[in-house]
C-alpha cells in the first residue's frame, strides 16, 4: 500500500532556531500533501495544504511566515518551523493521497517537536 | 464551527465486548467518511471507510454504519481486544483529494 515517510520522528531545538520536517511519498506521486498539528489528547488540526509546484494554502489562523511549506517535487514536501518557540512544541503529521488508490489518505508517522 | 462531532470522548470496554463510536456531520457535500486508529506517538492509520451510497461496510471486526438522512455514521468494533486500545477518529471530506475534517477523537481502553 501507499507509504508516506516522515522524518525526523523526534526533534528538540532551542528557542529561536528553525526546524525542517520532511515527508516523502515512497511508492506514489503525491500532487497534494496536507500538514496537521496535534496537541496532546486533541484531534488533528489542518495547518495547510501543499500542492506540487505552487504555493501552499494555509488554514485561517496559521502563520504562513512561521510555518514554511515547500512542495518542490511530486514525492517530497517539507515543513519548516521558523524561529521556533516553546508554544510551537507539538506533534506534526503529514498526509497524502495516492490518486491511483481511490479516496484513501495515508499519514506519515509524525514528528514530535520540542522547543526548549 | 465543528463540522464533525464525535462521541463519546472516551470509552472503556471489556475484552470481547463491542466498542461503539458515533459521529455526526453537518455538511451534506461530504461524500467520503473514513475512520482512523492512532496509537500514542504515531500517525493515524486508516481502518475502514465508507461512501454515502452504502449503509454498512464490514472489514473483519470493524463495521461502519452510515445513515445519510440523519447525517450520522458509526464505528463498531466487535470482539474488542486489548490491542485495540487506541484513539479513534472519524473524518469526512468532499470529493477526492480534498482535505479531511476530523472529529474530536475517542480514546478506547479495552480491559483484559
Amino acid at each position: 500500500g501507499a507509504v508516506v515517510s516522515q522524518h525526523p520522528s523526534r526533534v528538540i531545538c532551542k528557542s529561536g532556531t528553525s526546524v525542517k520536517i520532511e515527508c516523502r511519498s515512497l511508492d506514489f506521486q503525491a500532487t497534494t500533501m496536507f500538514w496537521y498539528r496535534q496537541f496532546p489528547k486533541q484531534s488533528l488540526m489542518l495547518m495547510a495544504t501543499s500542492n506540487e509546484g505552487s504555493k501552499a494554502t494555509y488554514e485561517q489562523g496559521v502563520e504562513k511566515d512561521k510555518f514554511l511549506i515547500n512542495h518542490a517535487s511530486l514525492t517530497l514536501s517539507t515543513l519548516t518551523v521558523t524561529s521556533a518557540h516553546p508554544e510551537d512544541s507539538s506533534f506534526y503529521i503529514c498526509s497524502a493521497r495516492d490518486a491511483g488508490a481511490g479516496y484513501g489518505y495515508t499519514f506519515g508517522s509524525g514528528t514530535r517537536l520540542t522547543v526548549v | 464551527q465543528q463540522q464533525v462531532k464525535q462521541s463519546p470522548q472516551s470509552l472503556i470496554v471489556q475484552k470481547g465486548g463491542i466498542s461503539i463510536i458515533n459521529c455526526a456531520y453537518e455538511n451534506t457535500a461530504f461524500d467520503y467518511f473514513p475512520w482512523y486508529q492512532q496509537f500514542p506517538g504515531k500517525g493515524p492509520a486508516l481502518l475502514i471507510a465508507i461512501r454515502p451510497d452504502v449503509s454498512e461496510k464490514k472489514e473483519g471486526r470493524f463495521t461502519i454504519s452510515f445513515n445519510k438522512s440523519a447525517k450520522q455514521f458509526s464505528l463498531h468494533i466487535m470482539d474488542s481486544q486489548p490491542g485495540d486500545s487506541a484513539t479513534y477518529f472519524c473524518a469526512a471530506s468532499k470529493a477526492a483529494g480534498n482535505k479531511l475534517t476530523f472529529g474530536g477523537g475517542t480514546r478506547v481502553l479495552v480491559k483484559p
